[in-house]
């Protein structure tokens, strides 16, 4: 059973600048997984943020960027507001099902 | 604008069935592949199944192969979720979301606002 894996919750500054990332227990991610990102907030649908590891959507802003990093998908947000605050998942294509991360918890204090 | 309305949730018994819909507007339908998404309550999203732009290929989750199925009508601008011998562990929000391209491998970017299913006796 293919696992994903992120970090359950981090905390970032006003201002700061963070890094979320999603890890296959395949083995390194890579452009062929093609890792989206979503942002949840409480009582919301999922929102659309990155697709195919750093193309944004049309409503994206512009302070969220993704990558690979060191084997990883990564999704760093800089500058971070308050109304950043939410639940962000990612998402692994595995040539056919595809299979979400459990998410990050993100604090804006 | 771009629309996905999920509708047919509701209370159900385990082991009993139940059809989810998922309207769609303001795009071309028969163009994109579309998903179902869920989520337990207080959990994690959950890829459920995804079927091409054509219905022509679809893929399951493991956790509802042979249980669900997926299949749209393109003539209806509708997509569909027949769920199977429920149970308890299939209560969860549904989500419909569109696929990015035709066979909507590379992930997903709109998303209705979800209906529930509660499987409970």
């Amino acid at each position: 059973q293919t696992v994903v894996t992120q970090e359950p919750s981090l905390t970032v500054s006003p201002g700061g600048t963070v890094t979320l990332t999603c890890a296959s227990s395949t083995g390194a991610v890579t452009s062929d997984y093609y890792p989206n990102w979503f942002q949840q907030k409480p009582g919301q649908a999922p929102t659309a943020l990155i697709y195919s590891t750093s193309n944004k959507h049309s409503w994206t802003p512009a302070r969220f960027s993704g990558s690979l990093l060191g084997g990883k998908a990564a999704l760093t947000l800089s500058g971070v507001l308050p109304e950043d605050e939410a639940e962000y998942y990612c998402l692994l294509y595995y040539g056919g099902a595809q299979v979400f991360g459990g998410g990050t918890q993100l604090t804006v204090l | 604008q771009v629309q996905l309305v999920e509708s047919g949730g509701g209370v159900v018994q385990p082991g009993r069935s139940l059809r989810l819909s998922c309207a769609a507007s303001g795009f071309t339908f028969s163009n994109s592949g579309m998903h179902w998404v869920r989520q337990a309550p207080g959990k994690g999203l959950e890829w459920v199944a995804v079927t091409w732009y054509d219905g022509s290929n679809k893929k399951y989750a493991d956790s509802v192969k042979g249980r669900f199925t997926i299949s749209r009508d393109n003539s209806k601008n509708t997509l569909y979720l027949q769920m199977n011998s429920l149970r308890a562990e299939d209560t969860a929000v549904y989500y419909c979301a569109r696929g990015l391209n035709s066979g909507g491998w590379s992930g997903m970017d709109v998303w209705g606002q979800g209906t529930t299913v509660t499987v409970s006796s």
